[in-house]
């Protein structure tokens, strides 16, 4: 199984651009998650998901959105991009339940320039 | 918004030492999980803890769930040098909706 996949893993943007990092997991989980690591930080989360058209903003949503349309896709996207936005940012997902293990994929370095 | 408070920041040890690191929180927290980061990857779950008490072990790496429900412990026994990287702990609080805190990370390096 491929798990958690991540595209693009690094992007250069410029200030007002817009992308959308992908997201596709292959382990049917309901659960999915945006989060955004800055440099020596742990892990904000941005967005999250409990199932298929279902969308909830986490602790730092502001320039951000997500959409939920199938179970295995969970896009992340920024409409005008700013270099408060350079961070790395991992997708993850994990089945319903108390306390099971995240799975994270591999992560998009974003440069905001 | 919320972090839990990790340390320490960062270790500088010598191949063979044992490591200990911990995390504590103002909240109290009804799940405890143990990450390890490799440069250029997203973090893998080492362990998970899931009872006041609890003390589980994976190979070298022993955590414990804090009696208080407020904190918990990761320690590596010989380290070695893949052992190198960023540690997190994470909780997740009662009242949480199942979404976790992070700490900001252990980064451990092995002295040559």
């Amino acid at each position: 199984n491929a798990g958690v996949t991540q595209t693009p893993k690094f992007r250069i943007l410029k200030i007002g651009q817009s992308m959308t990092l992908q997201c596709t997991q292959d382990m049917n989980h309901n659960y999915m998650y945006w989060y955004r690591q800055d440099p020596g930080m742990g892990l904000k989360l941005i967005y999250y998901s409990v199932g298929a058209g279902i969308t909830d903003k986490g602790e730092v949503p502001n320039g951000y959105n997500v959409s939920r349309s199938t179970t295995e896709d969970f896009p992340l996207r920024l409409e005008l991009a700013a270099p408060s936005q350079t961070s790395v940012y991992f997708c993850a997902s994990r089945e319903p339940g108390t306390g099971s293990g995240y799975t994270f994929g591999s992560g998009t370095r974003l440069t905001v320039v | 918004g919320q972090q839990l408070n990790q340390s320490p920041q960062s270790m500088f040890i010598q191949e063979g030492e044992d490591v200990s690191m911990n995390c504590t929180s103002s909240s109290i927290f009804n799940t405890w999980l143990w990450y390890k980061q490799d440069p250029g990857e997203g973090p893998v779950l080492l362990i998970a803890l899931y009872k006041a008490g609890e003390l589980t072990s994976n190979g070298r790496l022993t955590a414990q769930f804090g009696i208080t429900r407020k904190d918990s412990f990761l320690n590596i026994s010989a380290s070695i040098p893949s052992d190198v990287g960023i540690y997190f702990c994470a909780g997740q609080a009662i009242d949480s909706n199942y979404q976790l805190i992070w700490g900001a990370g252990t980064k451990l390096i092995i002295k040559p």
